[in-house]
């Protein structure tokens, strides 16, 4: 049973369009993070929730935001897609933050176009 | 931004192969590291959970070592099948209790 669900799986979008990339998790865990792995690199954290506590890593750009409504869902938003933000955004979930033994549950990823 | 690097970035071995690949990172600020598999088409899931210098951690014909103090892990693959084929990612948390991804390594096994 998929424990970390992201919809779609493939999104295509236009340049400037607005574009919501959605997560859930049947996991109840605390902690949400979205990645941005573009070709051939390291998955990049963009920012994490710690429950309602919401996290931005310091070099994310100001056109990406985040949601998270309640424990399972969270979801990302891109203002004003750039050729630049076509990726493959990962979520994923854990259940506390940062400790040595918390290991992290995957999303399949969304894979976004921008023409 | 600490750099992550694993090599190779990408291997072709024959099935029943032994292989392994590394991971590197600067010893001063990581402390553990987790290693995830991902599947084309799959999400990554988690591999192994090394949690101290010195750890070795065995799953079927997969196993890795952590080393901390010089700043590496390896990952080892004996006997590799076709089903092993996958991108393997190394994850070291810093003191800073944030992981750092590598880039990968890609791993076909060719039948």
């Amino acid at each position: 049973d998929a424990m970390v669900i992201q919809n779609p799986r493939y999104q295509v979008t236009q340049f400037g369009k607005p574009v919501t990339l959605s997560c859930s998790q049947t996991l109840n865990h605390n902690v949400m993070y979205w990645y941005q792995q573009k070709s051939s690199q390291a998955p990049k954290l963009l920012f994490h929730y710690y429950d309602k506590d919401f996290n931005n890593e310091a070099d994310t750009p100001d056109n990406f935001q985040s949601r998270r409504p309640n424990t399972s869902f969270c979801f990302l938003d891109i203002r004003s897609p750039g050729l630049g933000d076509a990726a493959m955004y990962l979520c994923a979930t854990s259940r506390a933050l940062g400790g040595r033994s918390d290991t992290q549950y995957f999303g399949p990823g969304t894979r976004l176009t921008v023409l | 931004i600490l750099n992550v690097e694993q090599s190779p970035q990408s291997l072709h071995v024959q099935e029943g192969d032994s292989t392994n690949f590394t991971c590197s990172f600067p010893s001063s600020n990581f402390y553990a590291l987790h290693w995830y598999r991902w599947e084309t088409a799959k999400s990554p899931e988690a591999l192994f959970v090394m949690t101290l210098n010195g750890d070795e951690k065995k799953k079927g014909r997969i196993s890795a070592t952590l080393n901390t103090k010089e700043g590496y892990s390896y990952l080892y693959i004996k006997g590799s099948q076709p089903e092993d084929s996958a991108t393997y990612l190394c994850a070291p948390l810093n003191t800073g209790n944030q992981f750092y991804f590598g880039t990968g390594t890609s791993l076909t096994v060719i039948p």
